[in-house]
């Protein structure tokens, strides 16, 4: 199975600030990466797919990069609602891995 | 607009079987993929399976296998996921989710983007 990690676990940032989530994979997965958004009793939102896709409706303060192995999810500046886990995925083979999820908390 | 709508919670007894449904809205049901992924409180995301709602062909995860059955009724646009032999470590929320349909060899897709609002079922003797 692929293995999907990411960095931090857990964030702390104020309103407005810029922020970064790395995710990396075991192995090679091309661009078959996604980043969703979970708040808490909620199911998970789509943001990014194929690495760097924004879903339609995200806001643009939303980016993600990378390919191969090493994938970031940058939010520009944090708005009050940004504040919820963030999860990767890898969509290459099954299993469809995800990452363990990074807690993003006001400061 | 698109939407997955999940049935109700459930309260099993280890051992027992559950069958979550989930159906389908405000789209063309045979053109996509179902998958269904488990979450236990505090876990990541797990995925179990998906179905091709249109020809009905399913792909498991290992973690799951001989345990879980995914079918579909495409009269009524809906899915379904069975989960047999449950124990404690079962108790977990289920999602149904859409994607497109999973492009061979490699099974890659591009995304997950609908899901459905989650069934938790609790494993209790």
């Amino acid at each position: 199975d692929i293995q999907m990690t990411q960095s931090p676990s857990s964030l702390s940032a104020y309103v407005g600030d810029r922020v970064s989530i790395t995710c990396r994979a075991s192995q090679s997965i091309g661009n078959y990466l996604n980043w969703y958004q979970q708040k808490p009793g909620k199911a998970p939102k789509f943001l990014i797919f194929a690495a760097s896709s924004l879903q339609s409706g995200v806001p643009s303060r939303f980016s993600g990069s990378g390919s191969g192995t090493d994938f970031t999810l940058t939010i520009s500046s944090l708005q009050p609602e940004d504040f919820a886990t963030y999860s990767c995925q890898q969509s290459y083979s099954p299993p469809y891995t995800f990452g363990q999820g990074t807690k993003l908390e006001i400061k | 607009q698109v939407q997955l709508v999940q049935s109700g919670a459930e309260v099993k007894k280890p051992g027992a079987s559950v069958k979550v449904s989930c159906k389908a809205s405000g789209y063309i049901f045979p053109a996509y993929a179902i998958h269904w992924v488990r979450q236990a409180p505090g876990q990541r995301l797990e995925w179990m399976g998906w179905i091709i709602a249109g020809n009905g062909n399913t792909k498991y995860s290992q973690n799951f296998q001989g345990r879980v059955t995914i079918t579909r009724d495409p009269s009524a646009s809906t899915a379904y996921m069975e989960l047999t032999s449950l124990r404690s470590e079962d108790t977990a929320v289920f999602y149904c989710a859409r994607s497109v349909v999973p492009s061979s060899p490699a099974y890659s897709y591009y995304g997950i983007d609908v899901w459905g609002q989650g069934t938790t079922v609790t494993v209790s003797s």
